[in-house]
């Protein structure tokens, strides 16, 4: 069983220029979510998302950044104009069941190995 | 404005000790989450706490949660070595109609043989 995929796992940009981050989730899990984290700090919440559907943005920066999650194939995070402060890791994790239904494990979230994206 | 504070943030031990990482936060929640992260790599689901008094072992670690008192710990028994990583918990917490997860800064566990 594959787990969470993402690619690609290191990705330099020049600032100004578009980042594109893939996440292919647990095989079965329609509800992908994505973080950020800076170094030596936790994860920050930025998006959750259901196939064609965007359940919760709050953590998204308004501008610049956008995320989706297509029927056929991987979610995917954008980021035009990238500018040094976006250098981070990027993680996504996956979970098998609506985030609302509160059963005992039905929203644990696995996560991918990250996206460390580092902006010249 | 809801925190969730690990202590302490930097732990390096000795193998063989005992010690206990906390994690408080400062909303109602009924789920916490702890997760392990080695350098460079994911996170690892190591365990969920549903329900005040929970409490929950895994080899050498062991952790529990007072809902009452809004604080979780991780014990670590007779360390070793191979323990070594970044600890975060989670805490599940409603935002408006949403729940989402707030993270801990971490706290970076190094045990010396």
């Amino acid at each position: 069983n594959a787990g969470v995929m993402q690619n690609p796992r290191h990705l330099v940009r020049r600032r100004g220029q578009e980042a594109r981050l893939r996440c292919s989730p647990v095989k079965g899990h329609s509800h992908v979510y994505w973080y950020r984290q800076l170094p030596e700090e936790g994860l920050k919440f930025m998006v959750y998302l259901q196939k064609e559907n965007i359940i919760d943005e709050s953590g998204m920066p308004k501008e610049r950044f956008s995320a989706e999650f297509p029927k056929e194939g991987p979610s995917i995070l954008r980021i035009q104009q990238v500018v040094r402060g976006d250098s981070a890791a990027y993680f996504c994790a996956s979970s098998p069941q609506f985030r609302y239904a509160r059963g005992p494990l039905s929203d644990e979230q696995f996560f991918g190995p990250g996206t460390r994206l580092t902006v010249l | 404005e809801l925190k969730v504070e690990q202590n302490p943030l930097f732990l390096s031990m000795q193998e063989g000790k005992n010690y206990t990482i906390y994690c408080n936060y400062s909303t109602t929640s009924d789920r916490l989450y702890w997760y392990r992260q080695d350098p460079g790599k994911s996170l690892e689901s190591l365990f969920v706490l549903l329900s005040n008094g929970a409490v929950k072992q895994e080899g050498r670690l062991m952790a529990s949660l007072d809902t009452k008192a809004r604080l979780s710990t991780l014990h670590i028994t007779a360390a070793v070595h191979d323990l070594s990583a970044t600890y975060f918990c989670a805490v599940d917490t409603p935002m408006d109609s949403n729940y989402q997860l707030i993270w801990g800064a971490g706290t970076k566990l190094i045990i010396k043989p």
